[in-house]
């Protein structure tokens, strides 16, 4: 079964753009979710998806949104880009949604720097 | 305010011999708990689980233990092997009806011959 596929896997923009990164989970998972890694930050939770529907969000600011969709891929947007969105993105997949018990697996990440 | 701590940034151990992960948190509403495995610019790996109802769980060269009470949680590697470095990340959640993990800061593992 092939695994959590992320794309595209490195991305430059620049200040004030907006970017819009994609997540194709395991075939059959149901719930996506989204991290951001950076190395004064570690892995920090952005927000979850459970049958196109938003279950929780992170403490981010409003730039930060997504969305899911009925075939449970799932697109993360980042709009008026700054230096420090300038991270690795993580996607991560899990088969039933319900939370405990259920573990989550990771795509490869996108690497984004914003100049 | 870090609810899930590892404490030691880093570790070395010879091939061979015993890797102890450790990993502390604060809110007593964590119910599941993971390890992940992780090298640069790639994502997590997941390693081992164990949820609170149990005190240990045991998959190959991983055991993982849980001392509820003193919130705590140890990854052991036995043996190690130098494929094994990399960073390790302990990882919780505790709500039901959702996905959201809270993750340590990471430990880096160099296994050396």
């Amino acid at each position: 079964k092939a695994g959590v596929t992320q794309t595209p896997r490195y991305l430059i923009k620049t200040r004030g753009q907006q970017v819009t990164l994609s997540c194709s989970p395991i075939s059959g998972h149901r719930s996506v979710s989204w991290y951001q890694q950076t190395p004064g930050q570690g892995l920090q939770f952005l927000f979850e998806y459970f049958s196109e529907t938003q279950r929780n969000k992170g403490n981010f600011p409003g730039r930060f949104s997504g969305r899911q969709f009925s075939n449970s891929r799932s697109e993360m947007n980042v709009s008026t880009l700054e230096l420090g969105d300038s991270a690795l993105y993580l996607c991560a997949s899990s088969p039933l949604g319900r939370g405990i018990a259920d573990t989550q697996y990771f795509g490869p990440g996108t690497r984004l720097t914003v100049l | 305010d870090q609810q899930v701590k590892q404490n030691s940034p880093s570790l070395s151990v010879q091939e061979g011999r015993i890797s102890i992960l450790n990993c502390d948190y604060t809110n007593s509403m964590f119910d599941y708990f993971l390890w992940y495995k992780k090298y640069p610019a790639e994502g997590p790996t997941f390693l081992i689980s164990i949820s609170s109802i149990k005190d240990k769980n045991e998959d190959g060269r991983f055991t993982v233990f849980l001392n509820k009470s003193a919130k705590h949680l140890s990854l052991h590697i036995v043996p190690s092997q130098p494929g094994d470095s990399a960073v390790y990340f302990c990882a919780a959640k505790g709500a039901y009806n959702t996905d959201k993990l809270i993750f340590g800061t990471g430990t880096r593992l160099q296994v050396f011959p």
